[in-house]
């Protein structure tokens, strides 16, 4: 029971270097999230997809663009990395329109030099 | 726009004290979901419980209990004889449920909960 599934668990990064996080779902669920959590600030969201194909900004996008080629797949992109874009970074995922329930992955911690 | 205000930023208890952790939410829509996740320190996010808002009757689930009132747009969670496992960050939110397309959910800040033995 896979679950929802993130790749890294952990990164380090220096200013400016890109990288991509991955995460996968093995529910076959339409809705796929992308947050942040900041000490203090709680979960931000960063860009979400209703669909295959589909992706669309949440509340913090700026610096970051998403991918969703598959529908099991969300692929959260940093093309400059930034100090400020330390954090760590959950994936979520929902199974359908009056669920409302989502399942998490359990986090990728990103550290920004 | 949606809120979720969670004041009490950390809160430590003695071991088996009863703890009520706050939630106040704000969002014009009629028809919404909270819920409660918890974080212990391995840091994943464990879902504990959904209400829809049109059902405004307290749960209780073993030593966990919830008192939703939507007169004072709260949604506050209870643990009864807190236990050292209980030690996590709980965090409140609030999903819309009608026409904007996504579900997601919008998080309080957290409290962080210290049980001591």
């Amino acid at each position: 029971n896979a679950g929802v599934t993130q790749t890294p668990k952990f990164r380090v990064l220096k200013t400016g270097q890109s990288m991509t996080l991955l995460c996968a779902q093995d529910m076959n669920h339409e809705y796929m999230y992308w947050y942040r959590q900041d000490p203090g600030m709680g979960l931000r969201l960063i860009h979400y997809s209703v669909g295959e194909g589909t992706t669309a900004k949440g509340e913090v996008p700026d610096g970051y663009n998403v991918s969703r080629l598959k529908k099991q797949n969300f692929l959260l992109g940093l093309e400059s990395a930034a100090p400020s874009q330390t954090s760590v970074y959950f994936c979520a995922s929902q199974q359908g329109a009056r669920t409302g329930e989502l399942f998490f992955g359990e986090g990728s911690r990103l550290t920004v030099l | 726009a949606q809120k979720v205000t969670q004041a009490q930023t950390e809160i430590s208890v003695v071991e088996k004290e009863d703890v009520t952790l706050d939630c106040v939410y704000e969002t014009r829509d009629t028809t919404y979901y909270l819920f409660w996740y918890k974080q212990p320190p391995s840091g994943e996010l464990v879902f504990l419980i959904r209400r829809n808002s049109f059902d405004e009757q307290n749960e209780i689930s073993g030593r966990y209990s919830w008192n939703f009132q939507k007169s004072t747009s709260s949604f506050n969670f209870t643990i009864t004889a807190s236990q050292v496992v209980d030690s996590a960050v709980y965090f409140c939110a609030l999903s819309d449920a009608m026409d904007t397309g996504r579900r997601a959910l919008t998080f309080g800040s957290g409290t962080r909960l210290q049980v001591q033995p």
